[in-house]
């Protein structure tokens, strides 16, 4: 069925180090990869997305990168800061004409930026 | 523009009753997705609707049923609490700008459902 695999689980860096979280899906249909971000207490917000058209997209520290041919997509953090501190959740998407919106997330990963 | 909103925000109850969650989504949007998260499973898809038609759901017992009203409004059900019903359960809401479109969802604050 369809399923996204997201690592590591928990990933500690120094401030300042960069953070890359990894995930792989498994439904081809799959087009629209959004990641959010979720700190304590609070509901996910989205950070970056990207469409499988496009291979890398970069919003001043965060950037996303597709890999539609073996199904990966990464996140990465550059100069990570102690309120970067979150759960992030990756989620694959397929095309709206397939007649759905459903996401699948992955499990999220816990990002600890140690100052 | 208000958010999505979810009532109510906590709620206690015990095995063997049920429950009714509210969520209303972005005004314009008329997309309602619902998940479970918990500590170890992450968001889990309960259930997708649009224009008061259930097009998804998700691998959860028939105890969790949903609906959707014509402004949009979402609600869902839990019938015969058990202890592992508990967790946050969120609502999130999308725009149906059409078929090239970013399927954006926006959630809700979510509701914490307590079963005792």
């Amino acid at each position: 069925g369809e399923n996204v695999e997201q690592h590591p689980s928990t990933l500690s860096v120094q401030e300042g180090d960069s953070a890359v979280i990894k995930c792989t899906y498994s439904d081809s249909a799959s087009n629209y990869f959004p990641w959010y971000k979720q700190e304590l207490g609070k509901r996910p917000q989205l950070i970056i997305d990207i469409r499988s058209n496009v291979g890398e997209k970069k919003d001043q520290r965060i950037a996303v990168t597709l890999n539609k041919t073996a199904k990966h997509f990464s996140l990465h953090i550059t100069e990570t800061q102690p309120e970067d501190s979150a759960v992030y959740f990756c989620a694959a998407s397929p095309q709206p004409t397939s007649g759905t919106y459903k996401y699948i997330f992955g499990t999220g990963t816990r990002l600890k930026v140690l100052a | 523009k208000a958010g999505v909103t979810q009532t109510p925000r906590y709620l206690i109850k015990t095995r063997g009753q049920q429950v009714t969650l509210s969520c209303s989504p972005i005004s314009g949007h008329r997309s309602v997705s619902w998940y479970q998260q918990t500590p170890g499973q992450g968001l889990q898809f309960l259930f997708e609707y649009f224009s008061e038609t259930q097009r998804n759901k998700g691998n959860f017992p028939g105890r969790f049923s949903g609906r959707q009203f014509s402004n949009s409004r979402s609600e869902m059900n839990v019938s015969t609490l058990e202890l592992g019903d508990s967790a946050l359960y969120l609502c999130a809401s999308s725009l149906v700008y059409g078929a090239l479109a970013k399927n954006i969802q926006y959630f809700g604050a979510g509701t914490r459902l307590s079963v005792l």
